[in-house]
């Protein structure tokens, strides 16, 4: 399966971008980028995908490097209220269409 | 909005006691999960199933077993439950195909003592 590489942790102040980086170089090309984010005692919720173009939807956008071997996901202003684990996760289709959870990013936002 | 619930958030057992958790989901969703989550290990994925009456081992499948026996329920059983399968547990469904997003429930918290 292939992996990725996340800091442990992060900081950020509150209405400033964030900028959570990933690296995954074993990439294969049918694998999809997804990044989930998990909030104090809930469980992971889904925040954006791609596969090669860049992406933005209300939560975030996902910008990916040409050669598909990193990704960041950016926050353009943070809140207190996306004080949270960040997953980078690999996905495929061929691979029963598990997700395989590394140990994420601990984002934390001050006020 | 897509609804996954889980029988209990907080669960306390004790050694050799069965152990059934149940997850529901109103989404009409062919798969569903049941994965562990640990300090320092992230979620690994424990079973899943594609379809009633259908499932196939995760990562770590040994000590459990599951039962789907409708489309919207998938139960997670520990058969002889054990100090070392203490953790929280998180259930999810997603859409067989065309979709990505797995929806996860809020997880229950087992202790086992």
């Amino acid at each position: 399966d292939a992996k990725t590489t996340q800091p442990n942790s992060m900081e950020s102040n509150e209405e400033e971008p964030v900028h959570l980086p990933c690296n995954h170089s074993t990439i294969s090309g049918t694998d999809y980028i997804h990044w989930y984010r998990q909030l104090p005692s809930q469980g992971p919720e889904y925040v954006i995908h791609g596969l090669t173009s860049n992406v933005n939807n209300r939560m975030a956008s996902l910008a990916i490097a040409e050669d598909r071997k990193s990704s960041t996901l950016i926050l353009h202003r943070a809140t207190l209220r996306d004080a949270a684990v960040y997953y980078c996760i690999l996905y495929s289709s061929y691979n029963t269409d598990k997700l395989i959870f590394g140990t994420g990013t601990r984002l934390q936002v001050f006020p | 909005d897509v609804k996954v619930t889980q029988s209990s958030r907080y669960l306390v057992k004790r050694t050799g006691e069965k152990v059934f958790l149940e997850c529901v989901q109103d989404m009409d969703h062919e798969n569903m999960f049941w994965y562990r989550q640990d300090p320092g290990l992230g979620l690994r994925l424990i079973y899943f199933s594609y379809d009633v009456k259908m499932k196939e081992k995760g990562d770590i499948p040994e000590g459990y077993s599951v039962s789907r026996e409708k489309k919207e329920r998938f139960s997670l059983i520990l058969e002889s439950a054990s100090t070392n399968q203490t953790s929280m547990y998180l259930c999810a469904s997603s859409v067989r195909t065309g979709s990505y997003e797995q929806y996860f429930g809020p997880g229950t918290r087992l202790t086992v003592t």
